[in-house]
């Protein structure tokens, strides 16, 4: 079975400075799916980037863009420019390419000090 | 609908009392998941739905638990004799065919007391 490690249950910024959370999963799958997802107080999970495994191109929305190390399992998020609207909690998940559930790692909390 | 929508938002529930938390998916979504999501942790998979077919409850954590979609669209989460660590926030998804990703409603929080 697959696993999602967020070692960082906490994190803070400073606004409009640069903020990466951490992420390792385990799987001995070679096709699959990564997100980040962003869970504010309304807890609507909210979808932040993907990347698909079999691209080697890091993938990158705005702000926000990611360090894919697929040998190493880890996928990493860094978010530039750090805003107020950031602050959530940020869930690192896995989806198998052939599968249809989510994995979930613990999340990270992250707060955005003005 | 323009996106997952979820019903109650809240719940309050007496031990022993059955509840229904009701999921209406974005038009259109084959694919429908419900997690539970214990406080200050991440979502669990509870059970998958592709249309009105269930075809993954590995996560339902008893008997108590129980989930249908019987014409493929809205869906309902049940749970029988709630117990308090029953109490969780239940988020429901749905993602269409060839879609990797899935749309999350604000979910239900349940507390039983």
């Amino acid at each position: 079975a697959q696993t999602v490690t967020q070692s960082q249950p906490e994190m803070s910024v400073q606004e409009a400075e640069t903020v990466t959370l951490s992420c390792t999963y385990d799987t001995s799958e070679s096709d699959y799916y990564l997100f980040w997802y962003k869970q504010p107080p309304s807890r609507q999970m909210i979808l932040v980037i993907r990347q698909e495994a079999y691209k080697q191109q890091n993938a990158t929305e705005n702000r926000f863009s990611v360090n894919f190390q697929k040998a190493a399992k880890s996928f990493s998020l860094k978010i530039s420019d750090s805003q107020l609207g950031d602050a959530a909690m940020y869930f690192c998940a896995y989806r198998s390419y052939y599968g249809q559930n989510f994995v979930f790692g613990p999340g990270t909390r992250l707060s955005v000090l003005p | 609908g323009a996106g997952v929508s979820q019903s109650p938002r809240y719940k309050v529930a007496k031990r022993g009392q059955d509840v229904a938390l009701r999921c209406d998916p974005i038009s259109g979504h084959v694919s429908l998941f419900w997690y539970q999501q214990a406080l200050g942790q991440g979502p669990e998979f509870l059970t998958y739905f592709q249309n009105e077919a269930q075809l993954d409850k590995s996560g339902l954590p008893s008997d108590r638990f129980f989930a249908e979609r019987p014409e493929g669209s809205v869906s309902t989460l049940k749970i029988q004799r709630t117990q308090q660590e029953d109490s969780a926030v239940y988020l429901c998804a749905s993602s269409s065919t060839g879609n990797t990703e899935a749309f999350f409603g604000q979910g239900t929080r349940l507390t039983v007391v």
